[in-house]
């Protein structure tokens, strides 16, 4: 079993609409990362908050929207999606410098 | 800017076969590491390499950090169907993890 749990394991969702993927970790980790992943292709990271705070951005288009709303906590907003937007989207957490305990990620489908 | 690669990107041989994989950078890391991705799963770390020309194992696997630390491979030994997957390198970067661009193993039985 991961311990880093995310929520829901399948997403199908329209161009237009919101949704929210959610991760969870107890490990007192204080860095939370999100990744987003093509089939047979390596993780490409997103975001990385640090201490709860966002402290690294990589020109991710604003239709997807992080927050950390505590230590444990990391969701990622989506909204006005495209079809390329559609891949695997892994939630991961560490200490800072060592390595990552990823979840099992949420298949995202946009329609 | 720091980059891993990686080769072989595919793998295809039969189940008791041996078989290496090759993560090499023009860059110096003061660790790699090596992760493991099922079908359907995130990616699981295998091993943290720290010291130049260290070697570990892991039952079938045998991995080793170049003396230059730029460079670390992974053997199996005697391949079963279970290792069917992407195997990652990557490395610290700054504040991030780069990656490499994986190997995808394919066990035939």
């Amino acid at each position: 079993d991961t311990e880093v749990t995310q929520t829901p394991k399948h997403l199908v969702m329209g161009m237009t609409n919101k949704k929210s993927l959610k991760c969870e970790q107890h490990m007192g980790h204080r860095a939370m990362y999100w990744y987003k992943q093509k089939a047979k292709k390596p993780p490409e990271l997103m975001f990385v908050y640090s201490y709860e705070k966002l402290s690294i951005n990589e020109s991710v288009p604003s239709r997807f929207s992080p927050e950390c709303p505590n230590s444990s906590l990391l969701n990622l907003h989506l909204h006005a999606l495209q079809p390329e937007d559609s891949a695997l989207y892994l939630c991961a957490s560490s200490y800072r410098g060592s390595p990552l305990h990823f979840g099992n990620g949420t298949r995202l489908t946009v329609t | 800017t720091q980059l891993l690669e990686q080769s072989p990107q595919f793998l295809s041989i039969q189940e008791g076969e041996n078989l290496t994989v090759y993560c090499n950078s023009s860059s110096v890391f003061s660790s790699l590491q090596w992760y493991r991705q099922e079908p359907g799963e995130g990616p699981v770390l295998l091993v943290t390499v720290v010291t130049g020309g260290e070697v570990k194992k892991l039952k079938r696997l045998t991995f080793q950090f170049g003396d230059a630390r730029k460079d670390s491979s992974l053997h199996i030994t005697a391949a079963q169907t279970g290792d069917t997957g992407l195997y990652l390198c990557a490395g610290p970067s700054y504040d991030k993890v780069i990656f490499g661009p994986g190997t995808s193993l394919s066990v035939i039985p």
